[in-house]
């Protein structure tokens, strides 16, 4: 119920072309829904974050879609860079200050 | 925007020995501050919990007594490993959240612990 399950757990994209990450969840009571993005050695940055109210959010090349019916939400990433490539994680949680769950991770590689 | 620092950002420490992280927001205060392990090509596993004034909650299978947080004012948390072996050896990273934007935590660079 409190897991949050990420696909792939890799992806290979060229340059210029549409990374898509994907997550889906079981808990209703999750509210908020955060894609955080990480480098080698360096703690987790925000990205973008939507809450289940709308369907998509977009904040420049990256847009996060969500799906309340189905429990699943999205990151794509346009025009994909080298300088994009990273790990990312979705993660949601339930109430302001709450713990966040995480989604297991996506190691994104863009190819030049 | 809101920064996070840590210190150290490495340590390396022979086993047995005791060792301290701390955890700065350095331009907010932080109602609530989380500790997180991670290791190579994994996700990050919350640790624990702590608010300022009270004892931190740990999640199941974190030994409270070997991870010690003591979250002593609204801008400082310190995660001290006792008695360190090998097997902590990992990436440490907290994050903070401020009440002021929402949901959002804000992380901190993370700290590398190797116990030799």
């Amino acid at each position: 119920q409190q897991q949050v399950k990420q696909s792939p757990q890799s992806l290979i994209v060229q340059k210029g072309g549409i990374s898509i990450i994907n997550c889906a969840y079981e808990n209703t009571a999750f509210d908020y829904f955060p894609w955080y993005q990480q480098f080698p050695g360096k703690g987790p940055a925000l990205l973008i974050a939507i809450r289940p109210d709308v369907s998509e959010k977009k904040e420049g090349r990256f847009t996060i879609s969500f799906n309340k019916s189905a429990k699943q939400f999205s990151l794509h990433i346009m025009d994909s860079q080298p300088g994009d490539s990273a790990t990312y994680f979705c993660a949601a949680n339930t109430n302001q200050g709450g713990k966040l769950i995480f989604g297991q991770g996506t190691e994104l590689s863009v190819k030049p | 925007g809101a920064v996070v620092s840590q210190h150290p950002s490495w340590v390396i420490c022979k086993s047995g020995t005791s060792v301290k992280i701390e955890c700065r927001s350095l331009d907010f205060q932080a109602t609530t501050m989380f500790w997180y392990r991670q290791f190579p090509k994994q996700s990050l596993m919350l640790m624990a919990t702590s608010n300022e004034g009270s004892k931190a909650t740990y999640e199941q299978g974190v030994e409270k007594d070997k991870f010690l947080i003591n979250h002593a004012s609204l801008t400082l948390s310190t995660l001290t490993v006792t008695s360190a072996h090998p097997e902590d050896s990992s990436f440490y990273i907290c994050s903070a959240f401020s009440g002021r934007a929402g949901y959002e935590q804000y992380f901190g660079p993370g700290t590398r612990l190797t116990v030799t």
